[in-house]
């Protein structure tokens, strides 16, 4: 069935290097996409965010793109930092029901100091 | 309050017997959701609320789950008869609104922790 996927469960970084995390959606109706950080223990934690209408959006260290052609969205960190390591999970939502989130499975990022 | 608090943090319990999961969401939130975590998974959508309202609640596995919001602000997530399989971690949300925009995201609680032995 139609889902978001991420290619890497696992990324280890050096501290101070940057880090991309990949995910994968299947579903052309997407239309609103979400990266959330989970540490151990507590809930997901908004990142930033990106419409459909848009190729790019950059947040504080953060950079969402997107690719609709090969519906592929990536998260880049710049400068990673220990406290960045956690769970990141992209999420879609799409037109009329954009209140329920779907999301992927998650990778783990570890950050070396 | 500052945060989506939930209560218990943890919960264990023995099979077949009957859950509350209590939610107080963000003040002055009107939307509300629930979605459920299992081990090494993203948070699946259970039900959502607007107001007093479930406005959708597609997401419930069964009739064994039903959750309320009497008052629009503080709701309870409840699990009849459980089963080994309903183990997970259930996360409350909230956010000011349904409409999709810049400041209105969802923000999640740290989660009550289910386990059925």
């Amino acid at each position: 069935g139609e889902s978001v996927g991420l290619h890497l469960p696992t990324l280890s970084v050096q501290e101070g290097d940057n880090s991309i995390i990949n995910c994968a959606y299947s579903n052309s109706a997407s239309d609103y996409f979400i990266w959330y950080k989970q540490e151990s223990g507590k809930g997901p934690q908004f990142i930033i965010d990106i419409r459909s209408n848009m190729d790019k959006r950059q947040g504080q260290r953060v950079t969402v793109l997107l690719n609709k052609t090969v519906k592929h969205l990536s998260l880049q960190i710049a400068a990673t930092q220990p406290g960045d390591s956690a769970v990141y999970f992209c999420a879609e939502a799409r037109g009329g029901s954009n209140y329920k989130l779907t999301f992927g499975k998650g990778t783990l990022l570890t950050v070396n100091p | 309050g500052a945060g989506v608090s939930q209560t218990p943090s943890n919960k264990v319990t023995e099979k077949g017997k009957y859950v509350e999961l209590r939610c107080d969401p963000i003040s002055g939130h009107t939307a509300l959701y629930w979605y459920r975590q299992s081990l090494g998974q993203g948070p699946e959508f259970l039900i959502y609320f607007q107001g007093t309202g479930a406005a959708d609640d597609s997401g419930l596995p069964n009739d064994r789950f039903f959750a309320v919001r009497p008052e629009g602000s503080v709701s309870t997530l409840k699990i009849q008869r459980t089963e080994r399989g309903d183990s997970a971690v259930y996360l409350c949300a909230s956010s000011p609104d349904r409409v999709w925009s810049g400041a209105n995201v969802l923000t999640f609680g740290a989660g009550s922790r289910l386990t059925v032995l």
